[in-house]
């Protein structure tokens, strides 16, 4: 069946950075488009950009322009978001969501990363 | 910034029919999802389109959109239909999310 698979929970430092991964199966990764989206605890769903795994080509929300990288490995069928230059208010379940075009709904959620960003 | 409203909290009593609703300005020129989430799971879509049902929900989950509002009802809800429910929409290239309403059936 589809799934997305996502990477285990991560510790980090205030400044450090942090990789989330996000592993496809089930249907052809390069006709998804892969979308993250996180939400701080007891808070809303904030998204956070898109990567098509065709083409690489990547769309951020304004708020993380400058601080998110979104990359993509079709050999593996992966997904990865980096987060650089962390704070505690980064601290949050990153999930990953598939969509089948750009600026379309997600139809296959990830179980989602739980990020923790404390000194 | 575009913003997409909802109301905190909605209740209702189990059969009964909910409403919940997804306010921002001119929703109705753009396509509106409705994703569900019980505490500690992903979200789940329960419509896409303003108004499709993805295989696998209940019939009882529709959705409609026009104007400002866009509107998620459950008909009969049940009680394992409490949960936290989010609209969704873009506006350009970005992906907005409402503030999430949380239903409560008793």
């Amino acid at each position: 069946q589809v799934q997305l698979v996502q990477s285990g929970a991560e510790v980090k430092t205030p400044g450090a950075s942090v990789k989330v991964s996000c592993k496809a199966s089930g249907y052809t990764f390069t006709d998804h488009y892969i979308h993250w989206v996180r939400q701080a605890p007891g808070q809303g769903l904030e998204w956070v950009g898109w990567i098509n795994p065709n083409s690489g080509g990547t769309n951020y929300a304004q708020t993380f322009q400058g601080w998110v990288t979104m990359t993509r490995d079709t050999s593996i069928s992966t997904a990865s978001m980096e987060l650089s230059r962390l704070r505690s208010d980064d601290t949050a379940v990153y999930y990953c969501a598939r969509s089948i075009r750009d600026h379309y709904y997600m139809d296959v959620w990830g179980k989602g990363t739980t990020v923790t960003v404390s000194s | 910034s575009y913003e997409l409203t909802q109301p905190p909290s909605v209740s209702v009593s189990p059969g009964q029919t909910a409403s919940i609703t997804c306010s921002g300005e001119k929703l109705g020129d753009n396509f509106a999802s409705w994703y569900q989430q019980k505490p500690g799971q992903s979200p789940v879509l329960v419509i896409y389109q303003d108004n499709k049902r993805p295989s696998g929900i209940p019939e009882r989950f529709s959705g409609s959109n026009s104007g400002n509002t866009a509107t998620l009802t459950i008909s009969g809800t049940q009680t394992m239909d409490e949960a936290d429910y989010y609209c969704q929409a873009w506006d350009s290239s970005n992906g907005i999310f409402g503030g999430g309403t949380k239903l409560t059936v008793l």
